[in-house]
């Protein structure tokens, strides 16, 4: 069966410092993959997504950028936090293709830049 | 891009039935129609997903008109258990990886 991870599960982070969070999938091989946040109340915002290793597209213009440097992992990163970029984010993966979007979620990181 | 619809809120109470509608007009031909649930700190959870006419599943069915501008997810026999924010998702017809959430209905559930 498929699994994904994330961590850290929560993370306070002060204004200016850099982030790095990490998601990985088990049991399965090249899922699309997508960085979410959801701040506090509000619905998702989709960040990132990617379809192959290597391979990223972003929806939202900010400070955060994203990796894939394996099939089954995905990065987000930051140099310097924002407040703003306090929120809950959630990785997610689906199967490659076919205009389905049948979403996996991560138990998700609960981001506090102070 | 596309935009979807939904009501801010809703209450119900446990044994009722629910249903929940979603308004989607750019959704693309190709494209299905997905629902998720949410709970406070978790990532949401796949509830169901259809294209056309009816989907139903252990847990809700969902309706979608001929025209697939909307759908609506219906929850039978709801318990206390069922309070949670409520998701649809559609695709985009400019972009296959173009996803466009709802705002989300926040369903609470009195007993």
């Amino acid at each position: 069966s498929q699994t994904i991870h994330q961590w850290p599960a929560t993370l306070v982070q002060p204004v200016g410092s850099p982030l790095s969070l990490e998601c990985t999938v088990e049991g399965t091989s090249n899922p699309n993959l997508y960085w979410y946040r959801q701040a506090a109340g509000r619905g998702l915002q989709l960040l990132f997504y990617s379809v192959g290793i290597g391979q990223i597209s972003s929806e939202v213009p900010q400070n955060l950028s994203a990796s894939r440097p394996q099939d089954r992992q995905f990065i987000l990163s930051s140099k310097k936090l924002l407040l703003s970029d306090s929120g809950f984010y959630l990785c997610a993966w689906s199967v490659n293709g076919g205009g389905s979007y049948e979403q996996y979620f991560g138990p998700g990181t609960r981001l506090t830049v102070t | 891009l596309a935009k979807t619809t939904q009501p801010i809120s809703m209450d119900s109470y446990e044994g009722q039935e629910v249903n929940i509608t979603c308004s989607h007009n750019n959704i693309a031909t190709n494209d299905y129609i997905t629902w998720y649930q949410q709970f406070p700190s978790q990532g949401p959870r796949f509830i169901i997903q259809g294209y056309k006419t009816k989907v139903t599943n252990e847990v809700a069915s969902l309706f979608i008109p001929a025209d697939r501008k909307s759908s609506t997810l219906s929850l039978p026999r709801v318990s206390l258990s069922d309070t949670a924010v409520y998701y649809c998702l559609v695709g985009d017809e400019d972009s296959n990886y173009q996803l466009i959430w709802g705002a989300g209905t926040k369903l609470i559930i009195k007993p």
